[in-house]
């Protein structure tokens, strides 16, 4: 079984669509979560960290169940700049970054 | 937020030939930086963790001796890949963090792209 965990799509939506991620990992010592989006042939880029219970930031919300071991994503009011590759990332000791496979996303008009 | 500069942004080597990747933190001090691996349609995958001064962590299946990782000051990791084949063109990507708990983002550089012809 994989560390981190995601659907890897492609997830095909329309314009101003609500879709949602959810990516589980496998270390119940987990402690700080976070959400990167990567660009075709670009570096990822920190879109949100999960510190606690969830957090959101305009369309986007994270959301984190630890009893069950999973976070999640939610987008709403899909934009076509939303496509991308959305990263999964688990921190569990120091900074020692584990990534999710990658869920694709494609926000078609 | 904090810039992590990498260099060059893809490259084009031979079959035997050494290729020399540049990671530097602009406005932090990286105690610790971390080179990542991508094939394509696949996920980041950590090759090592690299420490200023001192030597670094690979992850298994790594070869220290082909990738050689130097981290000789705050702001600047390298990683060469010696005697490269056609199975190392892959995308390489680095991260740093300033901070000293797990609960801070670290930021990557902007990858480079390495053919092996």
């Amino acid at each position: 079984r994989k560390e981190v965990e995601q659907d890897p799509g492609p997830f095909n939506v329309p314009e101003g669509a609500t879709v949602a991620f959810n990516c589980t990992y496998s270390n119940s010592a987990s402690q700080s979560f976070f959400w990167y989006r990567q660009d075709c042939r670009k570096e990822p880029k920190l879109l949100m960290s999960v510190y606690s219970s969830g957090n959101e930031d305009g369309r986007f919300t994270a959301q984190l169940n630890r009893a069950s071991q999973y976070i999640s994503l939610l987008i709403r009011d899909s934009k076509l700049s939303d496509s991308a590759t959305y990263l999964c990332v688990v921190n569990w000791a120091g900074n020692m970054l584990t990534f999710g496979g990658g869920t694709r996303l494609m926000v078609k008009p | 937020g904090a810039v992590v500069s990498q260099h060059p942004s893809w490259v084009i080597c031979k079959s035997g030939t050494s290729v020399k990747i540049e990671c530097r933190s602009l406005d932090f001090q990286a105690t610790t930086m971390f080179w990542y691996r991508q094939f394509p349609k696949q996920s980041l995958m950590l090759m090592a963790t690299s420490n200023e001064g001192s030597k670094a962590t690979y992850e298994q299946g790594v070869e220290k001796d082909k990738f050689l990782i130097n981290h000789a000051s705050l702001t600047l990791s390298t990683l060469t890949v010696t005697s490269a084949h056609p199975e190392d063109s892959s995308f390489y990507i680095c991260s740093a963090s300033a901070a000293v708990d797990i609960f801070t983002e670290a930021f990557f550089g902007q990858g480079t792209r390495l053919t092996v012809v």
